[in-house]
């Protein structure tokens, strides 16, 4: 099986800061990465598809970049409604696998 | 409107079964493979099964080979997952979710339902 290593599993900032989280695998995926935001008691939302393509009605300051095994989700600016975990998530074989997610906190 | 509608979750021993349904509505369901994904109380999401448009080709984590089967009826827009040998393990929220429009590679989820919740223990 894929594993997926996220990094931080949980990060604090503030309203208006720029941050990135890494996500990698253990084997090459070329650009089969998926990312998705979880808020409490919701289910998740997809976000970005095959590494960088942002799904319909993601506001733009989410970009996500990379192939092969490492990859990233940039938040340029922070906003109050993105305090969420977030999951990265292979497609390229099954077993699908997920990172085991990166929880955003207010600082 | 997409919408994907989990039931059949509950409170089972160890060792039994239950079956969930997922009722979906909004979109062309024949053309769409389909999928659950678990998540324990706490803890991060857990691909569990997938099946294709038509039903014939399914896959499964490891974990539950031979205990669960997915499953289909295009003419009630419904996939269903009867779980059986239920262990103490498998309690979780289950999610149904509908794959995106793919050319290539395997399941990625547009849509989930809200879950339903299957807590395994005596």
């Amino acid at each position: 099986d894929i594993q997926m290593t996220q990094s931080p599993s949980s990060l604090s900032a503030s309203v208006g800061d720029r941050v990135t989280i890494t996500c990698r695998a253990s084997q090459s995926i070329s650009s089969f990465l998926n990312w998705y935001q979880q808020k409490p008691g919701k289910a998740p939302k997809l976000l970005t598809i095959s590494a960088s393509t942002l799904q319909s009605g993601v506001p733009s300051r989410f970009s996500g970049r990379g192939s092969g095994t490492d990859f990233t989700l940039t938040i340029s600016s922070l906003q109050p409604e993105d305090f969420a975990t977030y999951y990265c998530q292979q497609s390229y074989t099954t077993p699908i696998t997920f990172g085991q997610g990166t929880r955003l906190e207010i600082k | 409107e997409v919408q994907l509608l989990e039931s059949g979750g509950g409170l089972v021993q160890p060792g039994g079964s239950l079956r969930l349904s997922c009722a979906a509505s909004g979109f062309s369901f024949s053309s769409y493979d389909m999928g659950w994904v678990r998540q324990a109380p706490g803890k991060g999401l857990e691909w569990v099964s997938g099946i294709s448009n038509s039903g014939v080709d399914t896959y499964y984590t490891d974990s539950v080979k031979g205990r669960f089967t997915i499953s289909r009826d295009n003419s009630k827009n419904t996939i269903y997952l009867q779980m059986n040998s239920l262990r103490v393990e498998d309690t979780a929220v289950y999610y149904c979710a509908k794959d995106s429009p793919r050319t290539d590679g395997y399941f990625y989820f547009d849509y989930w339902g809200r879950g339903t919740l299957v807590t395994v223990s005596s």
